[in-house]
């Protein structure tokens, strides 16, 4: 079954050491997101890849990075994780930005020790 | 900028109807869906609406007023595993490009 895949499901790291979070889809669509959820919060959006082009939210801390080396994978990084950043972090696709709906990936929850 | 409000929680019984409101202040919107989340997992595709009326879905139906900005999702025939959080999402055109901004979500308890 096509699908939005997130590995690790759990991730602990240390405080101040970098993480990359991975996302893959067998659902070809060509736009990509990564979501920060705390709990009891809303998801929200750090950035996307439409394509290639890539577009960060004005309030993504730099600290957090992306890359998108193929239309399939695309990767989280956290260069120097605090302890705020422990939250699930969903990664999503949708088939164009005028898509109908985003499929959401199963997520990673990192904790940071 | 957006505002999304819904309420936090909400407690209905088994076999009734529930309906969870969303209101929203944005410009340029494009749409509204609603996902549902059960604790830990990911969020999952319930219903869309961009123009106004009642979309229906089986035992989920949403509806939008655009002039109101207002949406609701009604379930009907409530099962112990529609308890989860509803989450109201609204999508804009924002700086070229279009972006989705959810809401918090309300959390759903089912009883017996």
């Amino acid at each position: 079954d096509a699908m939005v895949i997130q590995n690790p499901r759990y991730q602990v790291t240390q405080f101040g050491k970098p993480v990359t979070l991975s996302c893959s889809q067998t659902l070809n669509h060509n736009v990509m997101y990564w979501y920060q959820q705390k709990s009891s919060q809303a998801p929200k959006l750090l950035f996307h890849y439409y394509d290639k082009d890539f577009n960060n939210e004005a309030d993504t801390p730099d600290n957090f990075q992306s890359r998108r080396p193929n239309t399939s994978f695309c990767f989280l990084d956290i260069r120097s994780p605090g302890l705020g950043d422990a939250a699930m972090y969903l990664c999503a696709t949708s088939r164009g930005q005028g898509g109908r709906e985003q499929y959401f990936g199963p997520g990673t929850r990192l904790t940071v020790t | 900028g957006q505002n999304i409000d819904q309420p936090t929680e909400m407690t209905a019984t088994e076999g009734a109807i529930v309906q969870i409101n969303c209101t929203y202040q944005t410009s340029g919107f494009n749409g509204l869906f609603w996902y549902q989340q059960h604790a830990g997992e990911a969020p999952t595709f319930l219903s869309y609406n961009v123009l106004d009326g009642l979309e229906e879905k089986g035992r989920f139906s949403s509806f939008l007023s655009r002039s109101k900005g207002y949406s609701y999702l009604l379930l009907k025939e409530l099962q112990m595993k529609d308890s989860a959080s509803y989450l109201c999402a609204v999508r804009m055109n924002s700086g070229g490009y279009q972006k989705v901004t959810f809401g918090i979500g309300t959390k759903l308890q089912v009883i017996p």
